[in-house]
């Protein structure tokens, strides 16, 4: 079974601050990466995904992500973060092609101080 | 307003009593899955159903069950055999094939 890991539980940073949440996977095929976020009180929502190609990807809110298959890594990174960027992230992997659910890191706490 | 629903928001129940949960989806896709979620442990898959009368389990299934009679619907009952119920349950859905999945607002579950 694949698993996912995210090296950092808990991250405090100031506002304006650089971000880089670290993410690894498990499986050696062809994978699916995702980053999903879950703001206080709100919804699990996608942030970004890589399927294929360009293995920079840009999401919402400023966030990208750097795919290194050689590395197994999928970090994700925010050049200056904002308060409203606390929240908790998870990196998902999907090797099934869509078939069989997705595998979640443990999560991120990030909290940002103004 | 298309979406995911689950009720209720907050449920509590008696130890040994079997409970379920709704997910309802009006995105009109194909599958759906349960996920549970525990504090520190991210979210780790339940149940998935890429069809209408077809489900299969995922990582911690004992002590759960489900059913798929409509596209639209994937409600799981957590039984009395699940040994640690108190979580905060989701539902997500998508379409087969693509792999981006859709949650809803989960259901938090307290076994007393």
């Amino acid at each position: 079974a694949q698993s996912v890991s995210q090296h950092n539980h808990h991250v405090i940073l100031s506002e304006a601050a650089s971000l880089e949440l670290g993410c690894n996977y498990s499986y050696g095929g062809t994978v699916n990466l995702f980053w999903y976020v879950q703001y206080p009180g709100q919804h699990l929502q996608l942030l970004l995904k890589y399927f294929s190609g360009d293995p920079l990807v840009k999401g919402i809110k400023g966030f990208e992500a750097e795919f290194i298959k050689s590395k197994f890594s999928f970090n994700l990174r925010k050049p200056s973060v904002q308060w409203s960027d606390t929240a908790e992230y998870f990196c998902a992997v999907d090797s099934g092609g869509g078939a069989d659910g997705l595998t979640f890191g443990k999560g991120t706490h990030l909290i940002i101080q103004p | 307003d298309g979406g995911i629903t689950q009720s209720p928001k907050y449920l509590f129940r008696k130890e040994g009593q079997n409970v379920t949960l709704s997910c309802e989806q009006n995105l009109n896709h194909d599958a759906m899955y349960w996920y549970r979620q525990d504090p520190g442990q991210g979210l780790r898959l339940i149940y998935y159903s890429q069809i209408v009368n077809d489900f299969q389990k995922g990582d911690i299934a004992e002590g759960y069950s489900v059913s798929r009679e409509k596209k639209e619907s994937f409600p799981l009952t957590v039984t009395s055999a699940q040994k640690n119920p108190t979580a905060f349950y989701l539902c997500a859905s998508g379409d087969r094939g693509i792999d981006t999945q859709y949650f809803g607002p989960g259901t938090r579950l307290t076994v007393l």
